[in-house]
């Protein structure tokens, strides 16, 4: 079935250094791929996204490429600040099923 | 603005109690969502509902229970057979799955 792998944390940088946070996936077809974040005690909220091969996703800053042949999606951002500081969700959909598969979550603190 | 509203942000339980968590949509959105999160594991879904008067069962349904009366409103009732109810509980609605989610900003549920 579909699944979702993402890098373990936690994961500690200090401000202003490169991000990459590590998504590969599982699925037949051409799903839709998506990051979210998630701050301390809040929902999850839209990062970006891509639908077909690729495709980059960004917003705020952040870069994610889906490549459909390494059936990747890793995020990437040049230069973190300390408001990074969260949990990242990589995640796939399908165009048909009812399922919507999440990564376990990688936790970024951003040390000043 | 259009968002979901989960209320209350705080909830306790008594052992052996029901408790309601409501999740109102203002998005004009056929979809709907509950999530359960536990430190470590992501997120798992419980229900679904892709249109008013039907539900699925997800992943984890056992103990809970949901209705869709209206298409803005998606509460989930935590029941007593649910043996470990305390988590962070997340609503979330789509237009379409391939889309995205738009997430409550959740309720956490402690048990006492």
């Amino acid at each position: 079935g579909d699944s979702v792998t993402q890098m373990e944390g936690p994961v500690t940088l200090s401000e202003e250094a490169f991000l990459t946070i590590n998504c590969t996936y599982t699925a037949t077809g051409y799903p839709s791929l998506f990051w979210y974040v998630q701050y301390p005690g809040e929902g999850l909220q839209l990062l970006l996204k891509a639908t077909k091969a690729d495709d980059k996703g960004s917003n705020k800053g952040f870069e994610a490429t889906y490549r459909k042949e390494t059936t990747s999606f890793h995020l990437e951002k040049g230069s973190v600040q300390v408001s990074d500081s969260a949990v990242y969700f990589c995640a796939l959909t399908q165009t048909t099923g009812n399922q919507f598969y999440f990564g376990t979550g990688t936790s970024l603190t951003v040390i000043p | 603005d259009g968002g979901i509203t989960q209320s209350p942000k705080y909830l306790f339980r008594k052992e052996g109690q029901n408790v309601t968590l409501s999740c109102e949509q203002n998005l004009n959105h056929d979809a709907m969502y509950w999530y359960r999160q536990d430190p470590g594991q992501g997120l798992r879904l419980i229900y679904y509902s892709q249109i008013v008067n039907d539900f699925q069962k997800g992943d984890i349904a056992e103990g809970y229970s949901v209705s869709r009366e209206k298409k803005e409103s998606f509460p989930l009732t935590v029941t007593s057979a649910q043996k470990n109810p305390t988590a962070f509980y997340l609503c979330a609605s789509s237009p379409r799955r391939w889309e995205g989610y738009t997430f409550g900003s959740g309720t956490r549920l402690t048990v006492v």
